[in-house]
């Protein structure tokens, strides 16, 4: 049982270079979520999507978009990278009694 | 709105109690949340606490909630150095939306020899 896993580990973009970052669960939860951590700000809720099939936008989902592929995996693809999107992104998903369990984090720099 | 408040840094000497406050304004919220961050690491759940609730023990944590005040603590006693970690306190949106939880800035609990 892995839990939450995340690739890749790291990753440095270059302005408008596009990318997906992947992630998946094998505790059969329902709800997956993606944040971004900054210092001084926590967590950010990017995207979550509640079931499979759905998603809907969270605190700061602007120049990111998502794909709920099964119930395993939620993607997460920054088509045309920012120097802004400079951060570590966290998967998690939730069990029911809203308890979310996060990936390692995926450390993004862009230049 | 929602918002959930915490101070940034706490440092404390190896041996000694921590305390670490938080305070949140959604009163309706279900669950109560104190996650830790270890340097490089995702978030690991470390305890919670039912709305319905005013204090849980387990092991050297302790958690106080005083709904009233809107008020969260996390104390750690007989701090060790392996305790060094961003904490986070979160609350759940449940029943109005228990898709989301909203998270603290994060307090920075640095333990000193």
């Amino acid at each position: 049982n892995a839990g939450v896993t995340q690739t890749p580990k790291f990753q440095v973009l270059k302005t408008g270079q596009s990318m997906t970052l992947q992630c998946a669960q094998d505790m059969n939860h329902n709800s997956m979520y993606w944040y971004r951590q900054d210092p001084g700000m926590g967590l950010r809720l990017i995207y979550y999507s509640a079931s499979e099939g759905t998603t809907d936008k969270g605190e700061v989902p602007n120049g990111y978009n998502v794909s709920r592929l099964n119930k395993r995996e939620f993607s997460l693809r920054l088509e045309s990278a920012a120097p802004s999107q400079t951060s570590v992104y966290f998967c998690a998903s939730r069990t029911r009694r809203d308890e979310q369990f996060f990936g390692p984090g995926t450390r993004l720099t862009v230049l | 709105g929602e918002d959930v408040e915490q101070s940034l840094f706490l440092s404390v000497r190896e041996g000694d109690s921590s305390v670490i406050n938080c305070t949140y304004t959604d009163s309706s919220s279900t669950y109560l949340y104190w996650y830790k961050q270890e340097p490089g690491a995702g978030l690991q759940l470390l305890t919670y606490i039912f709305s319905n609730m005013d204090m849980k023990q387990d092991q050297r944590l302790t958690v106080l909630l005083n709904k009233k005040d809107k008020h969260l603590s996390l104390r750690i006693a007989d701090t060790q150095t392996g305790d060094s970690a961003i904490y986070f306190c979160a609350e759940s949106m449940a029943p109005v939306n228990t898709d989301k939880l909203i998270f603290g800035t994060g307090t920075r609990l640095q333990v000193f020899p």
